[in-house]
């Protein structure tokens, strides 16, 4: 069974453009949760999809969006970005929402850095 | 909310010494995880573990629920057991069920 898939790998943008993100979990899991990760905040929740709907949101600004399609694929975007949005985004996938018990699979990650 | 504590912070071997990595947790949890992050970022699945032991090849872990700990064995280390491991619970109380990460333990294996 293939893992969970992001792309691209790496990205180079300036201050003030936009990004997005891509995201394919394991097939037959419908949760796509979203995190960031930095030297000085290491692992932060920002948002998780299951159905095309979000369900949970952590504390992260309106730049912050994402949205999931009907083959559980999602994409996150980061509109304005500030040079602080520089980070490993990882994007994990599970078979349910709303449940503790979920075990949660991590793609490789996409490297954004803001210049 | 709840605090996930990992020690040492960093931890520097010889290739086939044994640690031990360490867990604590401030509050029930329903489900923990423990991660291997390579040196290219990406998370390796190393074990489900919200509560017993369970052991796959040179690699154990160990979660006591009843006293909010989980600790991770690592026999015969190799150089590619280097990187960052991560410990990461769901809290029993949080409706969000989303990981609450420890800081991780940087791990270097010297040949």
């Amino acid at each position: 069974k293939a893992g969970v898939t992001q792309t691209p790998r790496y990205l180079i943008k300036t201050r003030g453009q936009q990004v997005t993100l891509s995201c394919s979990p394991i097939s037959g899991h419908r949760s796509v949760s979203w995190y960031q990760q930095t030297p000085g905040q290491g692992l932060q929740f920002l948002f998780e999809y299951f159905s095309e709907t979000q369900r949970n949101k952590g504390n992260f600004p309106g730049r912050f969006s994402g949205r999931q399609f009907s083959n559980s694929r999602s994409e996150m975007n980061v509109s304005t970005l500030e040079l602080g949005d520089s980070a490993l985004y990882l994007c994990a996938s599970s078979w349910q929402s709303g449940s503790s018990y979920n075990e949660q699979f991590f793609g490789p990650g996409t490297r954004l850095t803001v210049l | 909310g709840i605090q996930v504590e990992q020690s040492p912070p960093d931890l520097i071997l010889q290739e086939g010494a044994n640690s031990t990595l360490r867990c604590n947790f401030s509050d029930s949890v329903n489900n923990l995880q423990w991660f291997h992050q390579n040196p290219w970022g990406q998370l390796i699945n190393l074990f489900y573990i919200p509560s017993g032991t369970k052991q796959n090849g040179r690699l154990s872990a160990t979660t006591v629920a009843t006293e909010r700990y989980s600790l991770l064995y690592i026999s015969s280390s190799q150089t590619t057991d280097s990187g960052v491991y991560f410990c990461a619970v769901v809290p029993r109380k949080d409706s969000n069920y989303q990981l609450i990460w420890g800081a991780g333990t940087k791990l270097i294996i010297k040949p």
